[in-house]
């Protein structure tokens, strides 16, 4: 299917286990975004690429991990999960000068 | 200073009026801007851009940009219950920062 996806949808973790989130997006964009949002805060990034195998923080980086080695796909990985890493994280696209495409949405709770 | 802010709202207003949502700017070299709508539970959608000072106008929405004062300005008019969600603006650029958000609610 054509867009941008995420995987799982939802996924419930226990603290200190690693979690992975997938972020898959079929336009070949050369950005993608990674962002939480929790009631408050809005949209934070957390981390982008501007293209394969060029990634940077954004706001919140602390506990993340990233890589980009296609093009397509953007994983997150929390490499030991905290209870106040529980959010709803966003994947988005675009190419350089339009909109940002956004996927599903992610729900991850800690426990 | 957050490169983007919008007044927090929440934002109230009855059925038909006239809905302003704001959102003031830090970065001078910032060009265009893009508004989005996100109903509850669902990710982010555009509604609008805006690429050059002044206003655009689609439907009942307007977007209004002015350098001069760094702002960014969403009027919904005619506002529908429809319309209640949260409306977040960005500007085009590298990182793609957003500000908090506005929440919207129409009541009928």
């Amino acid at each position: 299917d054509a867009g941008i996806t995420q995987s799982p949808r939802y996924k419930i973790t226990e603290t200190g286990r690693q979690v992975t989130l997938m972020c898959h997006q079929t336009w070949s964009h050369s950005y993608m975004f990674w962002y939480r949002q929790d009631l408050g805060h809005g949209l934070r990034l957390i981390y982008y690429s501007a293209a394969a195998d060029i990634t940077d923080k954004g706001e919140v980086p602390d506990g993340y991990v990233v890589s980009r080695s296609k093009t397509e796909n953007f994983p997150l990985t929390l490499e030991s999960a905290t209870r106040s890493q529980t959010s709803v994280y966003f994947c988005a696209s675009r190419t350089g000068d339009t909109e940002a495409f956004f996927g599903q949405g992610t729900r991850l709770t800690v426990v | 200073q957050k490169e983007v802010e919008q007044n927090s709202g929440p934002l109230s207003v009855p059925e038909g009026a006239i809905a302003s949502l704001n959102c003031t700017y830090s970065d001078r070299g910032s060009q265009s801007f893009f508004w989005y709508r996100q109903y509850s539970g669902k990710s982010p959608e555009l509604i609008m851009s805006i690429y050059s000072n002044g206003d655009k106008e689609d439907g009942r929405f307007t977007a209004q940009l002015n350098k001069a004062s760094q702002y960014v300005s969403l009027l919904i008019r005619d506002s529908q219950p429809s319309d209640s969600a949260t409306y977040l603006c960005a500007p085009l650029g590298g990182r793609l920062y957003f500000g908090r958000g506005t929440q919207l609610t129409v009541w009928p």
